[in-house]
């Protein structure tokens, strides 16, 4: 297996830009969760779905997020229009159940 | 609202056994206690986690104390691949169940 796989590894945006992340789950998790992580905050859960139905947003900082999965393989985590306080690592997870998670790579953001 | 205290920092030899502390006295009858680590610019990584019995793994060995309120993760022959930062996180093991990353400790061994 491949693991969770994110896509693009990194992303330099300009202010104002779209900016769309993607992940895939790992093949049988039924859990995906979307992390931020910056040097002042950790790592904050941002949004999780539970057979691709979101289950708890509150994480997610403003209407400017928004994530998506419209299928047991694929999530997509938006962010419009994009600003220089948004550049962080953002990770996906995937999780078959329990608390044991795997992580992909990340997405490092950077917005100038 | 930490559930979890950690000491932000400790080193270890290379060859030596890493001993990571941490509290959690206010943890739940069904709460478990979960062990991450993160590499440098890589994603968190899962030890180990348990409820109240000792477990052990290939990666590591995780001692909780008989009330729970307190557990220590041991890698038994730390390597300069263990530098990372340990996450020592509780929860429920429900499917689906969020878990909160803490500050973590940023463990380093020396050769």
């Amino acid at each position: 297996d491949a693991g969770v796989i994110q896509s693009p590894r990194h992303e330099v945006t300009e202010m104002g830009q779209e900016v769309t992340l993607r992940c895939k789950p790992i093949s049988g998790h039924d859990y995906l969760f979307w992390y931020r992580q910056t040097m002042m905050r950790g790592l904050e859960l941002l949004i999780y779905f539970n057979n691709n139905v979101p289950i708890d947003d509150s994480g997610m900082p403003e209407d400017r997020f928004s994530a998506k999965m419209p299928n047991a393989s694929f999530s997509t985590l938006k962010i419009q229009p994009s600003e220089p306080r948004d550049s962080a690592v953002y990770f996906c997870a995937s999780s078959a159940s329990g608390g044991r998670y795997t992580f992909g790579s990340g997405t490092r953001l950077t917005v100038v | 609202d930490a559930k979890t205290t950690q000491p932000p920092s400790m080193d270890c030899a290379e060859g030596r056994a890493a001993n990571l502390p941490c509290n959690h006295s206010t943890i739940s009858g069904n709460e478990y206690v979960y062990w991450y680590r993160q590499i440098h610019s890589q994603g968190p990584q899962y030890i180990i986690h348990g409820l109240k019995n000792n477990e052990t793994n290939e990666m590591a060995s995780l001692i909780i104390t008989e009330d729970r309120k307190s557990s220590t993760l041991i890698l038994p022959h730390a390597t300069l691949r263990d530098t990372a930062v340990y996450y020592c996180i509780v929860s429920p093991n429900n499917a689906g169940n969020m878990l909160t990353f803490g500050g973590g400790t940023r463990l380093m061994v020396k050769p």
